[in-house]
């Protein structure tokens, strides 16, 4: 079955801490993975996206790797800022133009 | 600014009723796309829509309708006949039907809660 699955499901840290996010999957076949950040109430803003011959994607202070032999991929934050407390969503585009979204992590970003 | 505009952001919706969810872009795009967020799960695809005049079913249609009667609008209307319409609803857009490539923009999505 195809699925994302992210861990964890919610997480703590305080500002100027950094942090990793996963995401392992199952889809296949696989064109990219993407990263997206959701603010409460908001819709998801692209961080990141990868196609399966990519390691590493950086944007600022977020860096997103991916493993394609092992299915997994990350999204590391640096010197976390309060700004970043939102939910950081892995989705993974299987062709034909199909996204299958995992449930998402949600950081909080303590002062 | 280019952008997806959605509105409301807040609606309420009594038992029975039908009520229709706006969602507007000025990107030129040319496939628009209906999701739902529920707590604890990722987002389902209700309807998508790749040209005017012309949509496909998502993993969750029943219940809803769509329309597309021009480039820029693609209006989600949630029927009495979705049996939990209480959810985040997200309206995107991208180049083409291209949800393979970036040029994905989503809304900020609408609120719906039934009284």
């Amino acid at each position: 079955k195809n699925q994302v699955e992210q861990s964890p499901q919610s997480l703590i840290i305080l500002e100027g801490k950094n942090c990793t996010l996963q995401c392992n999957y199952t889809v296949s076949p696989f064109s990219n993975l993407r990263w997206y950040k959701q603010d409460t109430g908001r819709g998801p803003v692209s961080l990141t996206i990868m196609t399966f011959s990519e390691n590493t994607k950086s944007n600022g202070r977020y860096t997103a790797t991916l493993d394609a032999d092992t299915k997994q991929s990350s999204l590391h934050i640096t010197a976390s800022q309060l700004s970043d407390s939102a939910s950081y969503i892995c989705v993974v585009s299987r062709p034909p133009q199909k996204l299958v979204f995992g449930t998402g992590t949600r950081l909080l970003v303590s002062p | 600014d280019g952008g997806i505009t959605q509105s409301p952001k807040y609606l309420f919706r009594k038992e029975g009723q039908n009520v229709t969810l706006s969602c507007e872009q000025n990107l030129n795009h040319d496939a628009m796309y209906w999701y739902r967020q529920d707590p604890g799960q990722g987002l389902r695809l209700i309807y998508y829509s790749q040209i005017v005049n012309d949509f496909q079913k998502g993993d969750i249609a029943e219940g809803y309708s769509v329309s597309r009667e021009k480039k820029e609008s693609f209006p989600l209307t949630v029927t009495s006949a979705q049996k939990n319409p209480t959810a985040f609803y997200l309206c995107a857009s991208s180049i083409h039907d291209d949800r393979n490539n970036y040029g994905y923009t989503f809304g900020s999505g609408t609120r719906l809660t039934v009284v």
